[in-house]
């Protein structure tokens, strides 16, 4: 089935160690989409590509980075991640608004 | 910017009853989308109905149904004859081609009781 993968379920990084989550989709959408969710929390947009083109929310810190390679792959890196950074990282794909799809998340623990 | 508040962060409703989940946003657009997501504890986000703001009829999917008040800007969604599996986190979320980003309202736990 195409679908949207994110690799791993559960990420464990040691605090200011560099740390890189990916996301593949099948799906061939244009578009790719990070969120963090932090607990009971909705889903924050940190930023987004329309094909090559990057757009990052305003308030997005700038100690996350994202990098889409090819259409299939979306990575996000934050560069020293500190404790507040613990969260699930959810990646999403639309083609417009045809099938707006997310993945299963990546859950991010900072030690 | 776009708003979108949803006033029950917890709602508990007993297996084939119905309940009303509410959802009130805030845009100055004319075109736009809503949409209620379900997601259960396993986390991933799936989509359980949307709604065109240019269409007046109610979107349904099966027991999942919404009233749309465009005017009064607000989107609650019926869930009729609960299942336990219907229980999870449910969220409402806007889109406009303007942004091309989802904005997430806060959420509502929905509890099915037995």
């Amino acid at each position: 089935d195409a679908m949207v993968i994110q690799n791993p379920r559960y990420q464990v990084t040691q605090f200011g160690k560099p740390v890189t989550l990916s996301c593949s989709q099948t799906l061939n959408h244009n578009v790719m989409y990070w969120y963090q969710q932090k607990s009971s929390q909705a889903p924050k947009l940190l930023f987004h590509y329309y094909d090559k083109d990057f757009n990052n929310e305003a308030d997005t810190p700038d100690n996350f980075q994202s990098r889409r390679p090819n259409t299939s792959f979306c990575f996000l890196d934050i560069r020293s991640p500190g404790l507040g950074d613990a969260a699930m990282y959810l990646c999403a794909t639309s083609e417009g608004l045809k099938a707006y799809t997310f993945g299963s998340g990546t859950r991010l623990t900072v030690v | 910017a776009q708003t979108v508040t949803q006033s029950q962060p917890e709602m508990s409703v007993q297996e084939a009853e119905t309940v009303t989940l509410s959802c009130t946003y805030d845009t100055s657009e004319s075109d736009y989308y809503l949409f209620w997501y379900k997601q259960p504890p396993s986390r991933q986000m799936i989509l359980v109905i949307r709604q065109e703001a240019y269409k007046q009829q109610n979107a349904t999917e099966n027991r999942f149904s919404v009233n749309f008040q465009k005017a009064a800007k607000s989107f609650s969604l019926k869930i009729s004859d609960s299942q336990l599996g219907d229980a999870a986190m449910y969220f409402c979320a806007y889109y406009t081609g303007t942004a091309s980003k989802l904005t997430f309202g806060t959420g509502t736990r929905l509890q099915v009781t037995l």
